[in-house]
């Protein structure tokens, strides 16, 4: 299956720093690009769909302006956690469609584990 | 908008004994329907899923899942379970067609016993 690419995998970083994870589709182009958020022992939470060329679409209760999402080409989009703290600390997911066709399964990074001390 | 349901948080199962994990779902339109295994640590792989056609759908390693429109259920099972499948199970749903977005259910912790 096609691959997508979460860098990095694992990140520390203090209380008020802020931090870029970046999600990349290898092998194919994605339109839309999906951003979840995992807290230990429970599902996974849609945050965001990052549309390329335009602005992320948040669901209600994220806010937008502490997770910046840009989705400057089609093989690229990069979460920021602004300022982060240590109630930011999570796993973080991407996932990504192709852009060639609607019916196709969504494929997930590999995760990035986000500890902010 | 549409949901799904895993009752079942952790499902402890000796090593090749049968195995089923439930889910259910609910939505006003037609779907598409996954599960993804998560090993601890890392992302989500997807296991199976049904778009279309045959009810019944199968993994490349045992598993496999059915369909039931009528009871709104994609339930996971494998005949006979191995050490390697210990990890979190996850069902999703999606609106059939476009790029729709997936919802996930809570998980299911599957924990093969030797």
């Amino acid at each position: 299956g096609a691959v997508v690419s979460q860098h990095p995998s694992r990140v520390i970083c203090k209380s008020g720093t802020s931090v870029k994870i970046e999600c990349r589709s290898l092998d194919f182009q994605a339109t839309t690009m999906f951003w979840y958020r995992q807290f230990p022992k429970q599902s996974l939470m849609l945050m965001a769909t990052s549309n390329e060329g335009s602005k992320a679409t948040y669901e209600q209760g994220v806010e937008k302006d502490k997770f910046l999402i840009n989705h400057a080409s089609l093989t690229l989009s990069t979460l920021t956690v602004t300022s982060a703290h240590p109630e930011d600390s999570s796993f973080y997911i991407c996932s990504a469609r192709e852009s060639s066709g609607g019916n196709t399964e969504a494929f997930f990074g590999q995760g990035t584990r986000l500890t902010v001390v | 908008a549409q949901s799904v349901t895993q009752l079942d948080s952790q499902v402890p199962v000796f090593e090749e004994a049968p195995v089923e994990l439930r889910c259910n779902y609910s939505s006003s339109v037609s779907v598409y329907l996954f599960w993804y295994v998560q090993y601890p640590n890392q992302g989500l792989q997807l296991l199976l899923k049904y778009l279309s056609g045959s009810t019944l759908v199968e993994s490349i390693n045992g598993f496999e899942a059915e369909f039931n429109k009528s009871q709104t259920s994609f339930h996971l099972r494998k005949p006979s379970v191995h050490i390697s499948d210990t990890a979190e199970y996850f069902c999703a749903v999606s609106e059939s067609g476009g790029y729709q977005k997936v919802t996930f259910g809570t998980g299911t912790k599957l924990q093969v016993i030797p």
